[in-house]
């Protein structure tokens, strides 16, 4: 059975002090590896794919990693805005369903 | 830009009710999506449909159904509407890439 850990649960950061959340996955076979940021009460929105072990993707201050057994979301001197639960899901060959972690609650206090 | 609307933000029904959840995406994508999601479960999967007329249960079908007369709209239907039902609902939809797109998802609260 597919699996995805998320640490920590909740992070707190000051405003500029970068840190990484961890996505600790067990799957049959990868086909994909999604991170999602979701505001409260809003519906998930999609942030990257990472296919292989070594991938990395950008996007402002945010940066993904892929290793064969994790994946981390690194950011780099986060605002308030960046505040939001970070979501991550794998997905396994030959299914198209996503097996989601429970996420990381991220706030950046200014 | 993907877009994928939901019927509705917010939903207070009785127990016992039939309850209509509608998903619409305008992206021509074959696949869409019913979740559930509640603290500390995370998103878990209800339904999915990979074609018109067609479905496969997720994790959690128990106590819902699906519908999908047409490529654009996925409808989750909760046949008699109970406590435990309460949730934040999320429909999602994906073409030839990868990756699932969300709605903005309905609360949805059974009294």
């Amino acid at each position: 059975e597919d699996q995805v850990t998320q640490s920590p649960e909740a992070l707190r950061l000051q405003e500029g002090e970068s840190s990484s959340l961890n996505c600790s996955y067990t799957v049959s076979g990868l086909r994909g590896l999604f991170w999602y940021r979701q505001d409260p009460g809003k519906g998930p929105e999609f942030l990257f794919t990472l296919y292989s072990a070594g991938e990395e993707k950008e996007k402002e201050r945010l940066k993904a990693t892929l290793t064969k057994k994790e994946s981390f979301l690194h950011i780099t001197a986060p605002k308030p805005e960046d505040s939001a639960t970070y979501l991550c899901a794998v997905r396994p060959f030959g299914n198209e369903k996503l097996t989601f972690g429970t996420g990381t609650r991220l706030t950046i206090i200014p | 830009d993907v877009k994928v609307t939901q019927s509705s933000r917010y939903l207070v029904k009785r127990t016992g009710e039939k309850v209509f959840l509608e998903c619409v995406q305008d992206m021509d994508h074959e696949n869409m999506f019913w979740y559930r999601q509640d603290p500390g479960l995370g998103l878990r999967l209800i339904y999915f449909s990979y074609d018109v007329k067609m479905k496969e249960k997720g994790d959690i079908p128990e106590g819902y159904s699906v519908s999908r007369e047409k490529k654009e709209r996925f409808s989750l239907i909760l046949e008699s509407a109970s406590t435990n039902q309460t949730s934040m609902y999320l429909c999602a939809s994906s073409g030839t890439t990868l990756t699932q797109y969300f709605g903005p998802g309905t609360r949805l609260l059974v009294l």
